[in-house]
């Protein structure tokens, strides 16, 4: 169980276009997902917080405007990189927290990630 | 922001050898996770932690939740060949929150 999908696996894209990444649980509803950027060599680092059915919570310094996030059902977030440029190139996460989880329990699970490169 | 100090950076160890790694943060989150990434893929869950001073094991990790809930180590024990890759240890304040991630252990085994 708890297993977490991420369509493409990977992106080439040419500059200035948009690329929409998928996030999807699969065998468990999600009414939260988050969305984590990881750069060669580092680690990583939450961008945004999905919630189903809301509007998405940015961390500071992430541009809501270029990292668009739409979470229209309980299974599946969206993350559409606006105006892609070069330096926008990174591995991409998402984890989703299983809507079942109560009291302190927060374990994320994660997708296997999509790797976007932007020429 | 919260900031978490992972250490070692890097590990080289013989096949056989224990490791030990930890994590310590400038503030008290309320739960503690350990996961593990391989090149190309999305971290997976080994351990989690919810208790202030919880002992938890998982075949051969055993993870810990400092009782000052601002550190955590993890152990493995007879370290294989599989046991490569990158841990990292993350933090969350509980509820909904996203996850804070240390900077990640390299765990090179030399057979």
């Amino acid at each position: 169980g708890a297993v977490v999908s991420q369509h493409p696996s990977r992106v080439i894209c040419k500059s200035g276009t948009s690329v929409k990444i998928e996030c999807r649980s699969l065998d468990f509803q999600a009414t939260t997902m988050f969305w984590y950027r990881q750069f060669p060599k580092q680690s990583l680092m939450l961008m945004a917080t999905s919630n189903e059915g809301s509007k998405a919570t940015y961390e500071q310094g992430v541009e809501k405007d270029k990292f668009l996030i739409n979470h229209a059902s309980l299974t599946l977030s969206t993350l559409t990189v606006t105006s892609a440029h070069p330096e926008d190139s990174s591995f991409y996460i998402c984890s989703a927290r299983d809507a079942a989880g109560t009291g302190n329990y927060n374990e994320q699970f994660f997708g296997p990630g999509t790797r976007l490169t932007v020429l | 922001g919260q900031q978490l100090n992972q250490s070692p950076q890097s590990m080289f160890i013989q096949e056989g050898e224990d490791v030990s790694m930890n994590c310590t943060s400038s503030s008290i989150f309320n739960t503690w996770l350990w996961y593990k990434q391989d090149p190309g893929e999305g971290p997976v869950l080994l351990i989690a932690l919810y208790k202030a001073g919880e002992l938890t094991s998982n075949g051969r990790l055993t993870a810990q939740f400092g009782i000052t809930r601002k550190d955590s180590f993890l152990n493995i024990s007879a370290s294989i060949p599989s046991d490569v890759g990158i841990y990292f240890c993350a933090g969350s304040g509980g509820g909904a929150d996203g996850l804070t991630f240390g900077k990640g252990t390299h765990l090179i085994i030399q057979p």
